[in-house]
Order: C-alpha cells, then sequence, then structure tokens
C-alpha cells in the first residue's frame, strides 16, 4: 500500500461530458503528479502541483484542469470528453518535508472509458 | 530533452530463466534512475533506483546498474518467477527542485513469464 488513494477506481461515461477524479496523496507529502497511462502510448506526464500551486506542466489538454486543495488532495477534471480520453489516470505523490529522493508513490489509478 | 527508451515487449520467458530488459536515456543534466514495475491490476511501485555513475540497485533479485558512458540502465534477473510476470518502466528525474520532480517514463515493457 503506497499510502496515495484515488477514487472512483472506475469510471464509465458518455462523449461530452465531464468527470472529475479524485487523489489523497501520502500523508506529509506535498507534492501531487497526474499521470494518464493509454495502451499505445504508455506513461505520460499532465501535471504537478506543489502544496497547491502548480509546478509543472505536461501534455495536458485544455480540456482537462486539476488543483491542489489546502489539505493537499487533488482533483483532474476532464471535460468535453472524447473516446480518446479512455486511459488510466494515476496519481503520484512525493516530497515529504525536507526529502526529495525522486521517487514518486503511485496510486492504484481511475480507469476511465469514454463510449 | 529528457526522454528514455526500453525495448518493446512482450518479452516471454519460461520459468528460471534470465531476463534483460535494455533501457537507455537522454537527459540535459545528472538523471537519477528507476525500475517501477506494474502488476496486473495495481499501481506503479518502486522496484529499484541509483542515484550515480556505477551505482547498482537491487530489490528482489532484479538489479540494474547507472552507466553514464553508455547512458544505460538496464534490468536484469538471474532467474524469473511466475509471479514477476508485470510490466516494468524505467524512468529518470532531475533533482533539481526542493518541490519534487517528475519522472519520464520509458514506454514499459511486459514481461510474461510461463511455468
Amino acid at each position: 500500500d503506497s499510502g496515495v488513494t484515488q477514487t472512483p477506481k472506475h469510471l464509465i461515461t458518455a462523449t461530452g461530458q465531464r468527470v472529475t477524479l479524485r487523489c489523497s496523496p501520502r500523508s506529509g507529502d506535498l507534492s501531487v503528479y497526474w499521470y494518464q497511462q493509454s495502451l499505445d502510448q504508455g506513461l505520460q506526464f499532465l501535471i504537478q502541483y506543489y502544496n497547491g500551486e502548480e509546478r509543472a506542466k505536461g501534455n495536458i489538454l485544455e480540456r482537462f484542469s486539476a488543483q491542489q486543495f489546502p489539505d493537499l488532495h487533488s482533483e483532474l477534471n476532464l471535460s468535453s470528453l472524447e473516446l480518446g480520453d479512455s486511459a488510466l489516470y494515476f496519481c503520484a505523490s512525493s516530497g515529504r518535508q525536507g526529502t526529495n529522493t525522486g521517487e514518486l508513490f503511485f496510486g492504484e489509478g481511475s480507469r476511465l472509458t469514454v463510449l | 530533452g529528457n526522454s528514455v527508451t526500453q525495448m518493446e515487449g512482450p518479452v516471454t520467458l519460461s520459468e528460471e530463466a534470465f531476463l534483460t530488459i535494455n533501457c537507455t536515456y537522454t537527459a540535459t543534466g545528472y538523471p537519477s534512475l528507476f525500475w517501477y514495475v506494474q502488476y496486473p491490476g495495481e499501481g506503479l511501485q518502486l522496484l529499484l533506483k541509483a542515484t550515480k555513475a556505477d551505482d547498482k540497485g537491487s530489490n528482489k533479485g532484479f538489479e540494474a546498474t547507472y552507466r553514464k558512458e553508455t547512458t544505460s540502465f538496464h534490468l536484469e534477473k538471474g532467474s524469473v518467477q511466475v509471479s514477476d510476470s508485470a510490466v516494468y518502466f524505467c524512468a529518470l528525474t532531475l533533482l533539481i527542485k526542493a518541490a519534487g520532480n517528475k519522472l519520464t517514463f520509458g514506454g514499459g515493457t511486459r514481461v510474461l513469464v510461463k511455468p
């Protein structure tokens, strides 16, 4: 158990809809990262937050947005969904105060299916 | 930019066979290197890591040596078990910011070990 919790584990929705994925980081971790894992594209970095602020942005579509709240949990919002957005979305955390080993701790992922 | 290239799978082996998964990287700085493993239906778990040249990471019978001269971090295991069937990801990060850094992943290599 990594200590990172993601909900929901599975989500099925229709094209054009909007969904929100939630992540609770490991206790004490200040950074949250979102990754998308598609069948043919491996793990793509989407975005990183540190202590409530956006720190790095990757291949995140304009239809997607994220935020990190004061209690450090994070949400990834996906809107105007398309079939190609079907993927496994991972949240990871790191950065307990005073530590930076480079290791990320991953949740079990949220599997999104867009029909 | 930074990138990781690893051999494509699937790799199919018999139990007790020797496993090698090649991984090479390109980085603008001096990265830390990781191997993560994803068992079926689970999130990613850190398998091993190395932070400087000639370091050898090891865990659960797996080993990988950080080779700066060949920019490689190949994963090896002398005798695989059925329970080693999983997807293996090579990754790197540049530890520049105290806020933490994203991991850049290779495409993943699926390994299937048959009894």
